[in-house]
């Protein structure tokens, strides 16, 4: 079975970079993606890295994937207050086309 | 930008009775999803839904769920007899294909006593 794997839990400072951490076992997933969810929402894409891809940069996001190792990462740069939330890892395994979501680490911004 | 919508967003029901989640899609989208999210656990896959009929389903999704494509815009969940373990967030989302990104909804809060 496929299992997404997360650390539960992430506090920086205001100001720091975020790295937040996800091994995933498909090695067939095509697409690799990160959703943060806010307190009480639902789920909001923020980004997602296609398999052939290294590295993907959006503004302050930065998305690195090592396929050899299965290791997804997402960096956050200059994170801010409103970036505390709880973020998903999540991937598509090879055999259907459902989501598989880790369980998500929540990210605590202190001042 | 387009956005899935649910209703309601907080249910209350009481154990045995039946509840009927709601969701409109975004409206060019064809692959429709249900998950939902216990407490502070994963999200987890109820059912996948395509071309009017069901294409996948988790463990999870048993008898006591349905899913309904009623008319070309709302997609809805029932629980024929809830259960307390039921309780959780119920997410909707929708995708233009196969393997695109999921857009998920709010959530409706289901709370059964």
């Amino acid at each position: 079975g496929e299992d997404v794997e997360q650390s539960l839990f992430l506090s920086v400072r205001e100001g720091d970079s975020s790295v937040i951490n996800c091994t995933y076992t498909d090695s067939s997933s095509t697409y690799l993606y990160w959703y943060k969810q806010e307190p009480g929402a639902g789920l909001q894409l923020l980004t997602y890295i296609f398999s052939n891809m290294d590295m993907k940069q959006d503004q302050r996001l930065t998305v690195l994937l090592n396929k050899k190792d299965k290791h997804l990462s997402l960096r956050i740069a200059d994170t801010q207050t409103g970036d505390s939330a709880i973020y998903f890892c999540a991937e598509i395994p090879s055999y259907g086309q459902n989501f598989v979501f880790g369980p998500g680490t929540r990210l605590s911004v202190l001042p | 930008e387009p956005e899935v919508t649910q209703t309601p967003s907080h249910q209350v029901t009481q154990m045995g009775q039946e509840v009927i989640l709601r969701c409109v899609p975004i409206s060019n989208h064809l692959y429709f999803y249900w998950y939902r999210q216990i407490l502070g656990q994963k999200v987890e896959f109820l059912v996948s839904f395509y071309n009017n009929e069901i294409s996948e389903k988790s463990e999870i999704f048993d008898d006591q769920f349905s899913v309904e494509r009623p008319d070309g815009s709302n997609f809805t969940l029932k629980i024929r007899s809830t259960k307390l373990e039921d309780s959780a967030m119920y997410f909707c989302a929708s995708s233009d294909d196969a393997g695109s990104p999921l857009h998920f909804g709010n959530g409706t809060r289901l709370t059964v006593t």
